[in-house]
């Protein structure tokens, strides 16, 4: 079936904007993941889902960043004033169960903030 | 807190050869899952390997095999006969199951050049 799918590939926002990013997970998973990836680093956690439900927001960097999944599928990560350091590849990742299943990844979108 | 370390930023093998990439994590944890996945220049996160915590076998997929040493925390990913299409950025990951919040923990991840 299909994979988990993220909107838009590539985006660039002038320092200040506000932007939306979009995943599409895998059709029935129950759990959903935000993760950051700054050049030549690994994904860093930002945010995690359990249906509608976000269980943890521990690692969003600050209040300009914000989350949601409505209706326990699509999700949307929104950044408000956009600066600089937002600049990386933010990952969305989807997992059938929520406590011990395999995450499966989508492309990411790549977001440079000039 | 969970850390996961890769201590070889970049490594290079001959198409057919066999290369070890290294991985050492540190937890206090005694059930856990690891994780090796490939990102190839197009971005997108593969999974190649997984390991549970509790199943002293180690876990094989195709040319793909893992060295996990529990009491040493190494977990470490052999690539056999290296191909072309190997070529990426390889990240170890830990995860903590069976709680209420299950992210993935990354190391910084290692480059890997396989060589005609």
């Amino acid at each position: 079936g299909a994979g988990v799918s993220q909107s838009p590939r590539y985006k660039v926002a002038k320092r200040g904007q506000d932007v939306a990013l979009r995943c599409d997970p895998i059709s029935g998973h129950v759990s959903l993941f935000w993760y950051q990836q700054a050049l030549g680093q690994g994904p860093e956690f930002l945010t995690y889902f359990q249906n509608e439900a976000q269980l943890d927001k521990s690692g969003l960097p600050s209040d300009r960043f914000f989350a949601e999944r409505p209706e326990g599928s699509v999700s949307t990560l929104k950044i408000q004033r956009t600066q600089q350091e937002d600049s990386a590849v933010y990952l969305c990742a989807s997992s059938l169960e929520q406590f011990t299943d395999t995450q499966y990844f989508g492309p990411g979108t790549r977001l440079t903030v000039l | 807190a969970q850390t996961v370390t890769q201590s070889q930023p970049e490594m290079s093998v001959q198409e057919a050869e066999t290369v070890t990439l290294s991985c050492t994590y540190d937890t206090s944890e005694s059930n856990y899952y690891l994780f090796w996945y490939k990102q190839p220049p197009s971005r997108q996160m593969i999974l190649v390997i997984r390991q549970e915590a509790y199943k002293q076998q180690n876990a094989t997929e195709n040319r793909f095999s893992v060295n996990f040493q529990k009491a040493a925390k190494s977990f470490s990913l052999k690539i056999s006969d290296s191909q072309l299409g190997d070529t990426a950025m390889y990240f170890c990951a830990f995860m903590k199951p069976f709680s209420g919040n299950t992210p993935l923990v990354f190391g910084k991840g290692t480059r890997l050049s396989v060589i005609a």
